[in-house]
């Protein structure tokens, strides 16, 4: 089974501090076919980047992937409140396609 | 704007059905693939089921693989998914979410869920 591993389960950090979020692939990811999203409690998932790097439309600048191979990272450069949230990488090269169990992202 | 709406979700016993309907609007509907994707209480985010934009290719997790069905109405921008035999780990919000750019399977639009609730 290939799964994406998303670790630490839960981050604490303040207004203004950079949040670097990995997920790791049990396999290489092909062509980049990784994907993050945000969920808020309630709330449906949102996307944010794909392509490993491309930010979805209207996703602000502070959100960025990076990272290939097995290796990805979602970075959120300045956190603001309203990041507080779950998020979830998914790969997409492969069938089927498998989520991140998360990271939650708690702001301080 | 794009939007999906859910509906159809609710309280059934073990080894009951359920269909789930998910309207979409705000795009050109029958362009695009659509997936469905579950969410049991507190946990992660899980692939169920795909189809393609005309509707003729499918594609199932295995654990819903024979009991669950996706089919579409592009003329009544509607896409279901016809839940049988349900258990009680089929329990979750299902969410409505549009495929991405060129058929790929990440999910750039999501509706807001739909809860099945599985008890006896």
């Amino acid at each position: 089974e290939i799964v994406l591993t998303q670790s630490p389960g839960t981050v604490s950090l303040s207004p203004g501090e950079r949040a670097t979020l990995p997920c790791r692939a049990s396999q290489s990811v092909n062509n980049n076919y990784l994907a993050w999203y945000q969920q808020k409690p309630g709330q449906a998932p949102r996307l944010l980047i794909y392509g490993a790097s491309t930010r979805a439309p209207g996703i602000p600048d502070r959100f960025s992937g990076s990272g290939s191979g097995t290796d990805f990272t979602l970075t959120i450069s300045r956190l603001e409140p309203e990041d507080s949230a779950v998020y979830y990488c998914q790969r997409y090269d492969i069938s089927p396609p498998p989520f991140g169990q998360g990271t939650k992202v708690e702001i301080k | 704007e794009v939007q999906l709406v859910e509906s159809g979700g609710g309280l059934v016993e073990p080894g009951g059905s359920l269909r789930l309907s998910c309207e979409a609007s705000g795009l050109t509907f029958s362009r695009y693939g659509m997936s469905w994707v579950r969410q049991a209480p507190g946990k992660g985010l899980e692939w169920v089921s795909s189809i393609s934009r005309d509707g003729g290719e499918t594609f199932y997790a295995d654990s819903v693989k024979g009991r669950f069905t996706i089919f579409r109405d592009n003329s009544k921008n509607t896409m279901f998914l016809q839940m049988n035999s349900l258990r009680d780990e089929d329990a979750a919000i299902y969410f409505c979410a549009k495929i991405g750019q060129l058929g790929l399977w990440y999910f750039d639009v999501w509706g807001r869920g739909t809860l099945v609730t599985i008890s006896s």
